[in-house]
């Protein structure tokens, strides 16, 4: 148990269907992240959130959206997925100090079949 | 691009023997994280090096961040079959985001 919960953990979805990936931190932090992992592929941040406000994207394609409506909370919307889209997404979260050696805890992963 | 290559990406050794794990790139980091990542869950903080030329331990595993901050290895000694995973290390490049870079990844099989 990091303190960062991702729900669902496991999800099939058509190329049509519309969903979201949840996200919930119960560490206080400050900041939150998404990552893509692919196989055979080094992980990928995607997005940023630092005091709820987007600051990075990491040119993603718009059929994904993030929302972070609290400190709390991040969200991850899914609209017309690509097969290629299939990974696992991983949330993470830290509380950014300094400029150096902050840790991030990243939650379980939320597999994801685009089919 | 701030590229992180592992080597060597699979690693599958019995239980007791020795083992390095290499973290390299042309970059400069303000720190270098290793983590651990076993199937079906996320990856978990190992440790973080932060000057160049430190040397941390935790247990049976050995972290050197290099004297450049390029560069990092991780050696485990007298492995065991809990050690099994994916490796990964990640540099951080500072500044107000705490973005970090991962590396291309490591799998360790320790075989009983």
């Amino acid at each position: 148990e990091t303190g960062v919960t991702q729900t669902p953990r496991h999800l099939v979805m058509g190329m049509t269907n519309k969903k979201s990936l949840k996200c919930e931190q119960h560490l206080g932090h400050n900041a939150m992240y998404w990552y893509k992992q692919s196989a055979k592929k080094p992980l990928e941040l995607m997005f940023v959130y630092s005091l709820e406000e987007r600051v990075e994207n990491n040119s993603v394609p718009s059929r994904f959206s993030p929302e972070c409506p609290n400190s709390s909370h991040l969200f991850l919307h899914l609209h017309t997925l690509q097969p290629e889209d299939s990974a696992l997404y991983l949330c993470a979260s830290s509380h950014i100090r300094g400029s150096t050696g902050n840790t991030i805890y990243f939650g379980e992963g939320s597999w994801l079949t685009v089919v | 691009t701030q590229l992180l290559e592992q080597s060597p990406q699979f690693l599958s050794i019995q239980e007791g023997e020795n083992l390095t794990v290499y973290c390299n790139s042309s970059s400069v980091f303000s720190s270098l994280q290793w983590y651990r990542q076993e199937p079906g869950e996320g990856p978990v903080l190992l440790v973080t090096v932060v000057t160049g030329g430190e040397v941390k331990k935790l247990k049976r595993l050995t972290f050197q961040f290099g004297d450049a901050r390029k560069d990092s290895s991780l050696h485990i000694t007298a492995a065991q079959p809990g050690d099994t995973g994916l490796y990964l290390c990640a540099g951080e490049r500072g500044g107000a985001t705490n973005k970090l870079i991962f590396g291309t990844g490591t799998l360790l099989a320790v075989q009983p």
